[in-house]
């Protein structure tokens, strides 16, 4: 059973830079994958920062960013703040008509 | 905008079934791949069914296949998922979802809680 992975936890300075990765368990991330990014805070609806690898979502600050870094997906915020303290998902197209969400990042910023 | 407005949460017994609905406007419905996406207290998102635009496709995670289907009437504007055979893991806020094609997941409502308990 693959799995998609993410990092439990992070940690940013206020006005730093982080990368959060999205990979597989087995196998390798591509665009094919169609990563995309959702930021979520406590009792709120996801709000969708990132799809199909890079294409940022309406109303999303050029802080956030995606990629893919080597066999992962990757978002990354620059110039971080206080109100991205939050869970960050990402999901992943499987084929045939499938796909995984990651177990989320939770990110702290202090 | 598009604003997407779940409704028919609630709680039931196991074994018992729901239909949640999911009413779609500022956006071209029928256009529209249509994703159901839940999320257990205090656990991650759990991608659950998506169906395409015109409701020739669709697809279902292993944890509920069987059980549960999602369908769609484009004269409404409206997406639905009948959920039978409900457990107790089923307890979740369900959030429907609308994406530009079937491959992605873009937009989102605020959610409906549906509790499994007896």
């Amino acid at each position: 059973q693959t799995v998609v992975t993410q990092e439990p936890s992070f940690s940013v300075s206020p006005g730093g830079t982080v990368t959060l990765t999205c990979g597989l368990s087995s196998g390798s991330v591509s665009t094919s994958s169609y990563p995309s990014w959702y930021q979520q805070t406590p009792g709120q609806a996801p709000r969708t920062l990132i799809y199909n690898t890079d294409t940022r979502s309406s109303g999303v600050p050029d802080r956030f960013s995606g990629s893919i870094l080597g066999n992962k997906a990757a978002l990354t915020i620059t110039g971080a703040q206080a109100d991205d303290e939050s869970d960050y998902y990402c999901v992943l197209y499987m084929g045939g008509g499938i796909r995984l969400f990651g177990g989320g990042t939770k990110l702290t910023v202090l | 905008e598009v604003q997407l407005l779940e409704s028919g949460g609630g709680l039931v017994q196991p074994g018992g079934s729901l239909r949640l609905s999911c009413a779609g406007s500022g956006f071209t419905f029928s256009s529209s791949a249509m994703s159901w996406v839940r999320q257990a207290p205090g656990k991650g998102l759990e991608w659950v069914s998506t169906i395409s635009g015109s409701g020739v496709s669709s697809y279902y995670a292993d944890s509920v296949k069987g059980r549960f289907t999602i369908s769609r009437d484009n004269s409404k504007n409206t997406l639905y998922l009948q959920m039978n055979s409900l457990r107790a893991d089923d307890t979740a806020v369900y959030y429907c979802a609308r994406g530009p094609t079937s491959l992605l997941i873009v937009d989102w409502g605020q959610g409906t809680l549906v509790t499994v308990s007896s």
